[in-house]
């Protein structure tokens, strides 16, 4: 039981280059979602997922695009990476009923230039 | 939407003492409201959540205290021990969504040997 799987770890990209940042799970979670953290700010709902074919935004979408074809995966898509989006990314997924607990993944640091 | 402000942004406290963070929020349709703990380097993780119809919740060294009137929720941790220090985060959302919580800012909180 791997929990909440997200690739890669770290990525440096240049500004206007596009990238998919990965999320897996493997806990049957109905609910899985993407935050940004930045330093001082928390962390900031970027799109969530209440189950395959399902998606809505949440605080910051802007500039990222999310699909969930399958339960287990919800990738997260930089359409044209920017400097303001250099932060580090946490998946996280949960159940739809009894324990809300949110499983996050161990975060993807992004560095735009 | 939901805006969850978290006080004081830095604690730092002896060995022993307890800290107290604490927290408000604008919803007042909220009914989750869980603390997570993110040491550094590390992704968040639960250490206790409160839903709207209890009014405390305790965990052996960590209590949560809600007063939905006032719309605040504080997390309280007695006897603090070294491996206390991280930064903890509230978040305010709904029981039938915990993936659309919204976060405070984060404390940090530093227990002196």
């Amino acid at each position: 039981n791997a929990g909440v799987t997200q690739t890669p770890k770290f990525q440096v990209l240049k500004t206007g280059q596009s990238m998919t940042l990965q999320c897996a799970q493997d806990m049957n979670h109905e609910y899985m979602s993407w935050y940004r953290q930045d330093p001082g700010m928390g962390l900031r709902l970027i799109h969530y997922s209440v189950g395959a074919g399902i998606t809505d935004q949440g605080e910051v979408p802007n500039g990222y695009n999310v699909s969930r074809s399958t339960t287990e995966d919800f990738p997260l898509r930089l359409l044209s990476a920017a400097p303001s989006q250099t932060s580090v990314y946490f998946c996280a997924s949960s159940y739809s009923s009894g324990r809300r607990e949110l499983f996050f993944g161990e975060g993807s640091r992004l560095t735009v230039l | 939407g939901e805006n969850v402000e978290q006080h004081p942004s830095t604690l730092s406290v002896q060995e022993g003492d307890s800290a107290v963070i604490k927290c408000t929020y604008s919803d007042s349709a909220s009914n989750y409201f869980p603390w997570y703990k993110q040491e550094l380097g590390k992704r968040p993780q639960l250490i206790i959540d409160i839903r709207s119809n209890v009014g405390e919740k305790k965990d052996q060294r960590i209590a949560v205290t809600l007063n939905k009137t006032a719309k605040h929720f504080s997390l309280h941790i007695t006897e603090t021990q070294p491996e206390d220090s991280a930064v903890y985060f509230c978040a305010a959302g709904y029981n039938t969504n915990a993936g659309k919580s919204t976060f405070g800012d984060g404390t940090t909180l530093t227990v002196k040997p």
